[in-house]
């Protein structure tokens, strides 16, 4: 199976600045329609798994322009600009390209 | 609006079977993949299995053998059975949807249910 991590573990940041984060995969999860398959999902306290980036960078409804994901290949980055107090919690990377689907072990994000 | 509810029993005991129904509103359940994952207590998330809407399945290789997915598409549901508990079974168990664009691209895991604490002891 397509292993992931992620880095930082934690990331205490001030609301108004920029966060990002970064994941990685075993292999690459690009796929032969031209598609990478990683997505980005935020678990807020006590609450489920939302989805806000799916293939890299294209983002999910309703999720702001704030939060932007790049990348290719086997490296892949979260970026949040302007962090609020709303968007902290637990930030996951998960490759679709094969099943077992596998996600990141996790970013927490807080304020500082 | 899709929505997603489990239903289930919260207490199990080792060795037994558990099962679960994830009932589904505001949406069809055609041509969409629909998910299990769980997540134990302070752990990460763990993909279990799909069903398509077809009943074709997938499932985790960590627990295939243990695990069933299946869908009623007449009463909008779909379920869950992973048999031979033990302690480590114990999570919060969450339904999803695996979206997709009308054009069938991939859109991610777009919607997920509240999630259900099942917990494995006797």
């Amino acid at each position: 199976e397509i292993v992931m991590t992620q880095s930082p573990v934690s990331l205490p940041v001030t609301p108004g600045e920029s966060a990002s984060i970064s994941c990685n995969s075993s292999q690459s999860l690009f796929h032969s329609n031209g598609f990478h398959y990683l997505d980005w999902y935020l678990q807020k306290p006590g609450q489920s798994p939302q989805l806000l980036i799916y293939l890299v960078s294209d983002r999910a409804s309703g999720v702001p322009d704030r939060f932007s994901g790049s990348g290719s290949g086997t490296d892949f980055t979260l970026k949040i600009s302007r962090v609020e107090a709303e968007d902290v919690g637990v930030y996951y990377c998960m490759q679709a390209l094969e099943t077992p689907f596998t996600f990141g072990p996790g970013t927490k994000v807080d304020i500082k | 609006q899709v929505q997603l509810r489990e239903s289930g029993p919260r207490l199990v005991k080792p060795s037994e079977t558990l099962s679960l129904t994830c009932s589904v509103s505001g949406g069809s359940m055609s041509d969409m993949y629909w998910n299990w994952f769980r997540q134990s207590p302070g752990k990460g998330l763990e993909w279990i299995g799909y069903v398509y809407h077809s009943g074709s399945t997938n499932y985790s290789p960590s627990l295939r053998g243990r695990v069933t997915i299946s869908i009623d598409t007449s009463n909008n549901q779909f379920s869950l059975k992973l048999t031979s508990l033990t302690a480590a079974d114990t999570a919060i168990y969450y339904c999803a949807r695996r979206g997709r664009s009308t054009s069938g691209w991939y859109q991610g895991i777009d919607y997920w249910g509240q999630g259900t604490l099942v917990t494995v002891s006797s």
